[in-house]
């Protein structure tokens, strides 16, 4: 089993529609996850991080913790072409060393017009 | 002022050279990374530097070399590549180590390196 799950997409959706992006990770102790985005050829840019169980809101985006079903997922709210891209979840655990980041395959999301 | 810079952008080199490729932070943050990502593929871990010593190294071969002169700067020495090591060389920082405080990291714009 994967450490870090993501389905790899593409997961296409309306302009205006919500796009629900799913995460699920191995490592029970695990403490901290994040949600990168990532454009084809750029650097991964830190879009969302949370830490506790339930949601977390920041303008258009949502993260979703739920550490009893190790799930975590991001809600873009009013999708726009621009947040084509792909997605990473990326989760800090206690296995193997524990004091890395670990990644998901990331989802490839696209905003058709 | 989340900014990581890194240099150069673009990097080609022979097998038999010898380069390196740096990378500078001046957030204050404590914790410094490199990460290599081929295409299509996440990034994955070489390096980690705790408070300007190397705690993590990912089993990675010795032809990369990493070096911390300061807390704000990181190198990657690189000698005697091969063509498998073409990739994308991501540099990042956080506040604090991963499993101490604030750790979310930020990545700079990374460098292209082709290994001929």
């Amino acid at each position: 089993q994967k450490e870090v799950e993501q389905n790899s997409g593409p997961l296409s959706v309306p302009e205006g529609a919500i796009a629900s992006l799913n995460c699920t990770y191995s490592d029970r102790g695990s403490q901290s996850f994040f949600w990168y985005r990532q454009y084809s050829g750029k650097s991964p840019e830190l879009i969302m991080f949370i830490y506790s169980n339930g949601d977390k809101e920041d303008g258009r985006f949502t993260a979703q913790l739920n550490k009893a079903s190790q799930y975590v997922s991001l809600l873009i709210r009013d999708s726009q072409p621009s947040d084509s891209a792909t997605y990473l979840c990326a989760v800090i655990g206690l296995t193997g060393g524990g004091n890395k980041l670990t990644f998901g395959t990331g989802t490839q999301l696209k905003v058709e017009l | 002022d989340t900014e990581v810079t890194q240099t150069p952008k673009h990097l080609v080199m022979g097998m038999t050279n010898k380069k390196s490729l740096k990378c500078e932070q001046h957030m204050g943050h404590r914790a410094m990374y490199w990460y290599k990502q081929k295409a299509k593929k996440p990034p994955e871990l070489m390096f980690v530097y705790s408070y300007e010593k190397l705690s993590i190294n990912e089993s990675v071969p010795s032809r990369f070399s990493p070096e911390c002169p300061n807390s704000s700067l990181l190198n990657l020495h690189l000698h005697a590549l091969q063509p498998e090591d073409s990739a994308l060389y991501l540099c990042a920082s956080s506040q604090d180590p991963p499993l101490a405080g604030v750790n979310e990291q930020f990545f700079g714009p990374g460098t292209r390196l082709t290994v001929l």
